[in-house]
């Protein structure tokens, strides 16, 4: 199984709905990635774990709250988000998160969400 | 502060043509570059390089890596319209974190 597999694909959510992203992997790979996408633009990473533990957060807003409850299983909980917030979401992971292996980034699909 | 460039940003061809892509990065620690092909949604993973002067090839598609000028190139021969895509590359910087340039959007028209 080389899969990421993410979802929804598609979501579409009010500024005050509370909503979840999913991702799931069973490559075994250690490091897990949300990364977020505007139109014409390359993804911006926003968290990794690194062996299930939080190790970068690249100062997003608290109203994107990441959670990763065991190896496999990655999630982007939303809440009060903005319209600007509106993007393509991907989840990715790779084998070996630091200084062992050189490591290759699989994407899942994505999640396309809109904010109204 | 790591940085990735990649040229030309956008780039239309007819079908046979042949396209090269430029990377070129400046990185504090550098472990691998990294070629993708994105479409409509997830970037598709096409290349690692690691070696300097080693070319990778699939089909149509090959690499290579130059780490004395920090760059890279990727090659497409023979265009077809299924190559239109944004192509991305990335390089891994030890960080934990895979630094993406701007990506090239390559149209090949019929």
């Amino acid at each position: 199984d080389t899969e990421v597999t993410q979802t929804p694909k598609h979501l579409v959510m009010g500024m005050t709905n509370k909503k979840s992203l999913k991702c799931e992997q069973h490559m075994g790979h250690r490091a897990m990635y949300w990364y977020k996408q505007k139109a014409k633009k390359p993804p911006e990473l926003m968290f990794v774990y690194s062996y299930e533990k939080l190790s970068i957060n690249e100062s997003v807003p608290s109203r994107f709250s990441p959670e990763c409850p065991n190896s496999s299983l990655l999630n982007l909980h939303l809440h009060a988000l903005q319209p600007e917030d509106s993007a393509l979401y991907l989840c990715a992971s790779s084998q070996s998160p630091g200084p062992s292996g050189a490591n290759v980034l699989t994407f899942g699909a994505g999640s396309r969400l809109t904010v109204l | 502060e790591d940085k990735v460039v990649q040229s030309p940003l956008s780039l239309v061809v007819h079908e046979g043509d042949t396209v090269t892509l430029n990377c070129s990065y400046e990185v504090t620690n550098f472990r691998s570059l990294l070629w993708y092909k994105q479409e409509k949604k997830a970037p598709t993973f096409l290349f690692m390089l690691t070696s300097s002067g080693i070319e990778k090839k699939s089909g149509r598609l090959s690499s290579i890596l130059d780490k004395k000028e920090l760059s890279s190139i990727l090659n497409i021969t023979a265009t077809q319209t299924g190559d239109s895509a944004i192509y991305l590359c990335a390089v891994d910087n030890y960080g934990q974190n895979f630094v993406f340039g701007p990506g090239t959007r390559l149209s090949v028209l019929p």
